[in-house]
């Protein structure tokens, strides 16, 4: 099974603030997918990146898969009280036969 | 329709009760999965169906045992649970394995 160390684990910063959360690996994955999870309901893609150097953009997030597709990082412009929520990255394995989570980072945004 | 709908939401059984958790899907995934997860903690996977037949179990207590009725429907049926089975069960379903996955809003089982 391949791993993947996401951090950090935990972030706490105050409304207009940027960050970026990190995914990182020994090993290479087909693609790279992130997800948000808000408190009681399941987790929800935002989005997939499969080329190595990709850079996806969605509004004031930015997703880059690494050139040789063993890391990927989340970056947020400007946050909001309402990107507050778990993040996943999860990697599809070479094998192709199960995606890979991260630990997740837990992000507080405080208005 | 692009949902995943899991019932219940909330479920509170004995030690000794059997239950089902179900998992409906009509955007006509082929890959089903039942995923555990506890507070602030990634989903565990548990099982795979791809095109109706059971491809992962990943070692699985068999108190624990999935039913695939069909290509849209998931079922996970519950015996003799212990206490720290209690968490997050969520249904997910992808077009092809290791697509992208789409969840449902899950059922919180507590086990007294």
């Amino acid at each position: 099974t391949q791993l993947l160390e996401q951090s950090p684990q935990f972030l706490s910063i105050q409304e207009g603030e940027n960050l970026t959360v990190y995914c990182n690996s020994s090993s290479v994955f087909s693609s790279l997918q992130w997800y948000r999870q808000e408190p009681g309901e399941g987790p929800v893609l935002l989005v997939t990146v499969v080329t190595g150097g990709e850079v996806k953009k969605l509004k004031r997030l930015t997703f880059q898969f690494g050139d040789a597709r063993k890391d990927s990082s989340l970056h947020i412009t400007a946050a909001q009280p309402g990107d507050t929520g778990l993040y996943l990255c999860a990697g599809g394995e070479t094998s192709g036969s199960r995606l890979t989570f991260g630990e997740g980072t837990q992000l507080t945004v405080n208005p | 329709d692009t949902e995943v709908t899991q019932t219940p939401k909330h479920l509170v059984m004995g030690m000794t009760n059997k239950k089902s958790l179900k998992c409906e899907q009509h955007m006509g995934h082929r890959a089903m999965y039942w995923y555990k997860q506890k507070a602030k903690k990634p989903p565990e996977l548990m099982f795979v169906y791809s095109y109706e037949k059971l491809s992962i179990n990943e070692s699985v207590p068999s108190r624990f045992s999935p039913e695939c009725p069909n290509s849209s429907l998931l079922n996970l049926h519950l015996h003799a649970l212990q206490p720290e089975d209690s968490a997050l069960y969520l249904c997910a379903s992808s077009l092809l394995p290791t697509g992208e996955l789409f969840f449902g809003e899950g059922s919180r089982l507590t086990v007294l």
